[in-house]
Formats: structure tokens, C-alpha cells, sequence
């Protein structure tokens, strides 16, 4: 069975950092393309980041470019996503989740955990 | 930029109806578009992909199509378990992948 779990979410204060892990279970994690999803209360889905296989390819939403850093590590089937300078806009609930095929294609997330919220205030 | 445009942002319809939902995008990607479902509280689920594809598992009621720059997601017979909000997404800009607005399915 295929899983994804995250952590690390939780309260934070404005310019404040936080790291989300995502533990990932039930398929080959070296093998495929991860990606970070959120979506702000009441809002819709929006793409955050996403990771080559090898963690050499990176691409991020102009938002939070030079502030977030997404990482993996495949030997703990772990991807991460640390989030520094947080802003207000921000909060929001992150998922995680298996893109398909990245770059090789037109790809899709097929796999998604449950969610993790980060809430950013004062 | 690739604009989408999903519509309507919200529906109300009755169990065994036929609903349809679309994506227009500014300018030809191919099938590079997906289909969610999401309800309250929980992760999105893929439904649809490359345009026309059924992900295993999700119910045959579901189908998409494409017609250049238009794409649906039809859901031919409304089942109780259907209500909930719908999100296409292009993945034509790959790997950055953007979604539509979401189309919020509410029983009538």
C-alpha cells in the first residue's frame, strides 16, 4: 500500500523557518519525481515545488522561490520542504505527493498524503 | 504564462444527472490535462489524466475529453458520493504544473 505522510507543520511567527518531511511507503521513492502541493484556506490547489529523482532538478512557484528549499532523501524515502521568511500568505495546508513523471512527460500526481498545516501569524 | 479557465466555479445538480465541467486554456496543450476530485478535509484524488485516461480504481460514471483547447470532465450519472469540488490541472509547462480555480459540486 502506498503511503505519504507529513510532519513538522504547525505554528509559526512572520520571517520565522520550518521544515516539512513527507515519509513516503509502498513504492520504488528513488524512481520518481516528488512534488509539494498547498492550499490556503478556503482556496484552491496551488503547485509549490517539485524534485528530480537524483534531487539535482528543482523548480518552485515564483512565490516562494529563494525562501523554500525542497530536498530529498532517498535512502529514508523522506522529501522534505524547508520553508524560511514565512510569510502571512503562506499559511496554508501542504501536501505532498508523487508526480508521476516530472519532466520526462506530461506528468500527473497520482499518490497524495493527507496534509499538513503550517499557519503563520503573530 | 498558460492561462486556464475552469467553469463553473460552482454547481448544483441531483443524484442520476449528467454534469459536465471545463477547462479552456489559452492556447493548445495537447492532453496535458488532469482531473481531481477533492473533498473537505481531505487530499485531492486523481481521476483523469492526459485528457482522456481513467486513473484505476475511479468509477467509469467519469470520463474526459478535449477538443483543442476545451476540456472536459463529465460525470454522466451523479452518485451521493460525487459531491465535491473538481480541479483540472496542465501539465504542459512540465515539470511545473498549475491547477484551474475548482468547480464546487453541491447537491441541489
Amino acid at each position: 500500500e502506498v503511503q505519504l505522510v507529513e510532519s513538522g507543520g504547525g505554528l509559526v511567527q512572520p520571517g520565522g523557518s520550518l521544515r516539512l518531511s513527507c515519509a513516503v511507503s509502498g513504492f520504488n521513492f528513488s524512481n520518481y519525481w516528488m512534488t509539494w502541493v498547498r492550499q490556503a484556506p478556503g482556496t484552491g490547489l496551488e503547485w509549490v515545488a517539485n524534485i528530480r529523482q537524483d534531487g539535482d532538478e528543482k523548480y518552485y512557484v515564483d512565490s516562494v522561490r529563494g525562501r523554500f528549499a525542497i530536498s530529498r532523501d532517498n535512502a529514508k524515502n523522506s522529501l522534505y520542504l524547508h520553508m524560511t521568511s514565512l510569510r502571512d500568505e503562506d499559511t496554508a495546508v501542504y501536501f505532498c505527493a508523487r508526480d508521476f513523471c516530472g519532466a520526462d512527460c506530461f506528468g500527473y500526481f497520482d499518490y497524495w498524503g493527507q496534509g499538513i498545516l503550517v499557519a503563520v501569524s503573530s | 504564462d498558460i492561462q486556464m479557465t475552469q467553469s463553473p466555479s460552482s454547481l448544483s445538480a441531483s443524484v442520476g444527472d449528467r454534469v459536465t465541467i471545463t477547462c479552456r486554456t489559452s492556447q493548445n496543450i495537447y492532453r496535458s490535462v488532469n482531473w481531481y476530485q477533492q473533498k473537505p478535509g481531505k487530499a485531492p484524488k486523481l481521476l483523469i489524466y492526459a485528457a482522456l485516461t481513467l486513473q484505476s480504481g475511479v468509477p467509469s460514471r467519469f470520463s474526459g475529453s478535449e477538443s483543442g483547447t476545451e476540456f472536459t470532465l463529465t460525470i454522466s450519472s451523479l452518485q451521493p458520493e460525487d459531491f465535491a469540488t473538481y480541479y483540472c490541472q496542465q501539465c504542459y509547462t512540465t515539470p511545473v504544473c498549475t491547477f484551474g480555480q475548482g468547480t464546487k459540486l453541491e447537491i441541489k
